[in-house]
């Protein structure tokens, strides 16, 4: 995947909404969609996957959105809280048994208490 | 159980040294890898193992080795470290299970390439 810059767009919401982070991908031939939460210092932390034959699966607090027409992908976190500030990346799985992850530039959350 | 613990933490290296990042797990995992992580990008795999004695390249392997001669460590070796190296590198493990998409991250090793 092609960096998309430096800047990271970001998303700021207030405590106790909704929140949703979008996500472009490339590939048509990614059988699992992934979602990753990065708080700072850290190591990504899985949240969610959804596979390609799916439009929607919901976990708790979060729900992803799949589009495969638009090739495109969301993240919906309802009831925001402060502990959602990180960044999320949106990665698919490409190759032989979905081996190799690709993942986007990433999105900054942040939660205004 | 400490999951994946990646060593050292910090690093800084002159020009056209060379050094190795540990990776090691204990989840018993067969599948890793490494990534890195430059400012304002997501990750980019550098190279994976699906168990041991088997490795391959990913997105971004010029200038590392890796190998696989255990089931709990994966090293990442930079042979002649670059400027263009400076980042910070991940590990990441995962199952064979149904939940085999959930890659635990280790906390990351921050390497400085002067």
């Amino acid at each position: 995947g092609e960096s998309v810059g430096l800047h990271l767009p970001t998303l700021s919401v207030q405590e106790g909404d909704n929140s949703i982070i979008n996500c472009a991908y490339s590939n048509s031939a990614s059988d699992y969609f992934i979602w990753y939460k990065q708080e700072s210092g850290k190591g990504p932390q899985f949240i969610i996957d959804i596979r390609s034959n799916m439009d929607k699966r919901q976990g708790q607090r979060v729900t992803v959105l799949l589009n495969k027409t638009v090739k495109h992908l969301s993240l919906q976190i309802a009831a925001t809280q402060p502990g959602d500030s990180a960044v999320y990346f949106c990665a698919e799985t490409i190759g032989e048994y979905g081996n190799k992850l690709v993942f986007g530039a990433g999105t900054i959350l942040r939660v205004k208490s | 159980n400490a999951g994946v613990t990646q060593t050292p933490k910090f690093q800084v290296l002159k020009t056209g040294q060379s050094m190795t990042l540990q990776c090691a797990q204990d989840m018993n995992h067969e599948y890793m890898s490494w990534y890195r992580q430059d400012p304002g990008m997501g990750l980019r795999l550098i190279h994976y193992s699906v168990g041991a004695g088997i490795t391959d390249q990913g997105e971004v392997p010029n200038g590392y080795n890796v190998s696989r001669s255990t089931t709990e460590d994966f090293p990442l070796r930079l042979l002649s470290a670059a400027p263009s190296q400076t980042s910070v590198y991940f590990c990441a493990t995962r199952g064979r299970t149904l939940a085999k998409n959930i890659q635990y991250f280790g906390a990351g090793t921050r390497l400085s390439v002067l």
